[in-house]
């Protein structure tokens, strides 16, 4: 079985200052690991992903995220916060198959503040 | 582009009609996928369609059929709606690409109002 932990349901910051959403995971094998962001009345749009390499992943927007395995934690990161980065962000994991399904966190509300 | 489209965007229903939720796709994709997104529950996965001619049920199928039409469509049946059904459902595609690396693509969601 696979899941993934989004520890926070609310993370607030300063417009300008550093972001980090949290997602821990649990699988069976080697993970793919996504980050979506939703804006209101929106479907999810893909933001970054891992599969493999780099720990570092860089995305769409200045989003990045670390993927460390001893800690199975894929922590979604931006060095300066905009307004416009408030969203719904949700974690994603997935493993082995081509017709495999994804197991999405609860999400998390990110809220920037001018 | 249009991508994945859903329709209708919203529609409010009395217990115990039917309704079919349509999903359409124009990016050549195998897989589809049906979500309802509740409030802090996250996504959860009622059934998909890794290929054409296949289905399998995901973790909240109960209440629920689908037919996968055709590569583009991925339909979703309510056929006796209940309250417990409201919800907002997502409909998704993805390609084939290497295994398992290739993101979902969502559609904007059918809002669903059961009365």
């Amino acid at each position: 079985a696979q899941s993934v932990a989004q520890p926070e349901d609310q993370v607030n910051v300063a417009e300008g200052n550093p972001l980090t959403v949290k997602c821990t995971y649990s699988v069976s094998g080697n993970p793919y690991l996504f980050w979506y962001v939703q804006y209101p009345n929106r479907g999810l749009q893909f933001l970054l992903k891992y599969i493999t390499g780099d720990n570092l992943v860089k995305g769409s927007y200045g989003f990045e995220a670390e993927f460390n395995k001893s800690q199975t934690s894929f922590h979604l990161k931006k060095p300066s916060a905009l307004v416009s980065d408030s969203a719904l962000y949700f974690c994603a994991v997935r493993v082995g198959t081509n017709a495999g399904k994804s197991t999405f966190g609860d999400g998390t509300t990110l809220t920037v503040k001018p | 582009n249009a991508g994945v489209t859903q329709t209708p965007k919203f529609q409010v229903l009395k217990t115990g009609q039917s309704m079919t939720l349509q999903c359409a796709q124009d990016m050549n994709h195998n897989s589809m996928y049906w979500y309802r997104q509740d409030p802090g529950m996250g996504l959860r996965l009622i059934y998909y369609s890794a290929s054409e001619g296949t289905t399998d049920k995901g973790e909240v199928p109960n209440g629920y059929n689908v037919s996968r039409l055709n590569k583009r469509e991925f339909s979703l049946r309510l056929e006796s709606a209940a309250p417990s059904q409201t919800s907002v459902y997502f409909c998704a595609s993805r390609g084939q690409g290497s295994v398992g690396n290739q993101p979902q693509h969502f559609g904007d969601g059918t809002r669903l109002s059961i009365l």
